[in-house]
């Protein structure tokens, strides 16, 4: 049964830190794993989405990487700001059935 | 269109009603989601579609919920006798199998429910 796990569940920082959240899944039988990010109140947004195949993707501030092997992810964000206060949702695509298995979130802050 | 779209985008109805809500996924996506989202709480699975397999319902949190996919694009997702429980932000999201990089889930904005 796949099964993922985000860490930490909840992060603040200064504006400007460099900060890593992490995501990690039990089955490495997955075709993409995607990251996505919730303001409160709104819907998901896609981040970024590697491949199976991938080590990598990146966007803007946003780095993504997944070691399959070793069931990780995790999410880069450089410079951080304000407006990067959000809840930030991992989840992978499983092979099987191409359903989309959650994490529960990391909550992160970015206090001025 | 470019994106998942859902409506209405807010609904209130009194207790006891039915109510309908649709969603358009993007173009030849043949995977397609209902989650519903309650204030402060995460995402709650309803249904999942993907192609013309049997849909997997095993979210539905009772008998007064039932979605439909009509001809493998527009669902509607319809809740009987409405219950102010079923107050939330009901999301859809739409994808297409396969392993390139446009193959991710889009979510549409939701349509928010509010049971009086």
């Amino acid at each position: 049964k796949q099964e993922v796990t985000q860490i930490p569940a909840a992060l603040s920082v200064p504006e400007g830190e460099n900060l890593v959240l992490n995501c990690s899944f039990t089955d490495s039988a997955i075709y993409n794993l995607q990251w996505f990010r919730q303001d409160p109140g709104k819907g998901l947004t896609s981040l970024l989405l590697i491949q199976s195949s991938q080590r990598e993707q990146t966007s803007g501030r946003l780095n993504a990487s997944l070691d399959k092997s070793s069931g990780r992810s995790t999410l880069y964000i450089a410079a951080s700001q304000p407006g990067d206060s959000a809840t930030y949702l991992c989840a992978v695509i499983r092979r099987s059935n191409y359903q989309l298995i959650w994490g529960a979130g990391t909550k992160l802050i970015i206090k001025p | 269109g470019a994106g998942v779209s859902q409506s209405p985008s807010n609904k209130v109805t009194e207790k006891g009603k039915d109510v309908e809500l649709r969603c358009d996924p993007i173009s030849g996506h043949t995977a397609l989601y209902w989650y519903r989202q309650s204030l402060g709480q995460g995402l709650e699975f309803l249904i999942y579609f993907q192609g013309n397999s049997a849909p997997d319902k095993s979210g539905l949190p009772s008998d007064r919920f039932s979605a439909e996919r009509t001809g493998g694009s527009v669902s509607t997702l319809t809740i009987q006798r409405t219950q102010q429980e079923d107050s939330a932000v009901y999301l859809c999201a739409s994808s297409k199998p396969g392993t390139g990089l446009d193959y991710g889930y889009t979510f549409g904005s939701g349509t928010r429910l509010t049971v009086v």
